[in-house]
């Protein structure tokens, strides 16, 4: 069946580093993927989300670029802050949506 | 998207007792979704709740200890029933208002169970 899988965390960088959150995906069909990001304390939130093959979904720095051909879709941003301290949740959604089982990332000042 | 309210946003609970989490949303959708989130782990779906017929449930999640209701296309509740601390977790209602757009969450209710 489909599975998604993501880097295991927690993930700690300082503040303006890189950041490379790995996410690849299995699918018999050809679902729509997407990173939700989970603050403390709250519910899920749509980060971004791409619908096909090469679409890049971005928001608030953040990019991932759907890749059929290595089945992936790696969560990216230049420099990181702070308030991005989160857990982020790698999903793909064909009849129904599944979640990989989230990276925690801890932003040091 | 859609706007879902959730309440109660958390609560502290006796064992032997049971919660209701009600969700509302801003417009009418045909499936609510209930997850299950426990300490450090991903989301579960408990169930599935279209308006008009009984709920479906996955695998592992039973309509007498997780009881759904769905009166209208805007509101759903769920019941933990005979909380034990083993519930101890945070429920989230969701809903799909279309396939490209994603899932939108309720902020969820973080259940303790003492």
């Amino acid at each position: 069946g489909d599975s998604v899988t993501q880097m295991e965390g927690p993930v700690t960088l300082s503040e303006e580093a890189f950041l490379t959150i790995n996410c690849t995906y299995t699918a018999t069909g050809y679902p729509s993927l997407f990173w939700y990001v989970q603050y403390p304390g709250e519910g899920l939130q749509l980060l971004l989300k791409a619908t096909k093959a090469d679409d890049k979904g971005s928001n608030k720095g953040f990019e991932a670029t759907y890749r059929k051909e290595t089945t992936s879709f790696h969560l990216e941003k230049g420099s990181v802050q702070v308030s991005d301290s989160a857990v982020y949740f790698c999903a793909l959604q064909d009849d129904k949506i599944i979640f990989g089982k989230g990276t925690r990332l801890h932003i040091l000042p | 998207s859609a706007v879902i309210s959730q309440k109660p946003s958390r609560d502290i609970c006796q064992r032997g007792t049971s919660l209701t989490i009600q969700c509302q949303v801003d417009s009418q959708v045909t499936m609510m979704f209930w997850y299950r989130q426990q300490p450090g782990q991903s989301l579960t779906l408990i169930a599935t709740a279209n308006q008009g017929s009984e709920a479906t449930y996955e695998s592992g999640f039973v309509i007498d200890k997780f009881p759904i209701s769905r009166p209208n296309l805007t509101f759903s509740t769920l019941t933990v029933s005979n909380m034990s601390p083993e519930d101890s977790s945070i429920y989230l209602c969701s809903v799909m208002i279309g396939r490209i757009y994603g899932y939108t969450f309720g902020s969820g209710t973080r259940l303790t169970v003492v």
